[in-house]
């Protein structure tokens, strides 16, 4: 049940974008996206719900495309402060009615903004 | 409000020993979570509780038992640690995953190693 995301590792310059993907093998009701620094708590972005919407948040915004089972996580004009591991978190539409808030998240994808 | 506190936050055990690991939350949630994050693993829920006096198992509860007498406290167990629960324990909360838009809010974590 685990998502599967990727890249693993990213590697920018301020100001370039990046993008992190977020893939299930279950239909998915939520997606849940997280940022953690090294050695702190993984820190809430933004979630998106089943029926595809986009949400934003700062240069940071995500899209949820119910039928490919996928969310995207999408970083613009990245700087210094984005650097950090993001982890997604899904909850499946089978999951909703029996394990309610159970999420499974995946393995990270480690972002590195230089300078 | 403090959010999620857990104590201690660092602890080195010998194998065999015993310890507990307390998680508090001061936000009125019904929702508590334990998790383990190794390298490269992601997050891994160990046990989670719905609601005081209910526990369930995540994807990992072989050697943790985990009790939740009161609303604000959820208590993980290691009755005889070994070398493999070496690992950073974070526990999460979340108000009510009935609500669509709720999420899990994150400890600051505990690095527990175990000789």
């Amino acid at each position: 049940q685990q998502p599967v995301q990727s890249p693993q590792a990213v590697i920018l310059r301020e100001g370039e974008d990046a993008v992190i993907n977020c893939s299930s093998s279950k239909a998915l009701y939520s997606v849940h996206w997280y940022r953690q620094k090294h050695g702190e708590a993984p820190v809430f972005l933004m979630i998106l719900l089943k029926g595809g919407e986009q949400k934003g948040h700062e240069k940071i915004s995500a899209s949820f495309n119910e039928k490919k089972q996928q969310s995207s996580l999408y970083l613009t004009a990245s700087q210094l402060s984005y650097s950090g591991t993001y982890f997604c978190g899904t909850e499946s539409v089978h999951d909703r009615g029996s394990t309610l808030g159970r999420l499974y998240f995946g393995r990270g994808t480690q972002l590195t903004v230089w300078p | 409000n403090a959010g999620v506190t857990q104590t201690p936050k660092f602890r080195v055990l010998k194998t065999g020993q015993s310890m507990t690991l307390l998680c508090a939350q001061d936000m009125n949630h019904e929702y508590m979570y334990w998790y383990r994050q190794d390298p490269g693993m992601g997050l891994r829920l160990i046990h989670y509780s719905v609601g005081e006096g209910t526990t369930a198992k995540g994807e990992v509860p072989d050697g943790y038992n985990v009790s939740r007498l009161k609303k604000q406290n959820f208590l993980l167990g290691l009755e005889s640690a070994a070398p493999s629960q070496t690992s950073v324990y974070f526990c999460a909360s979340s108000y009510n995953a009935d609500r669509d838009t709720d999420t899990q809010y994150f400890g600051p974590g505990t690095r527990l190693t175990v000789l």
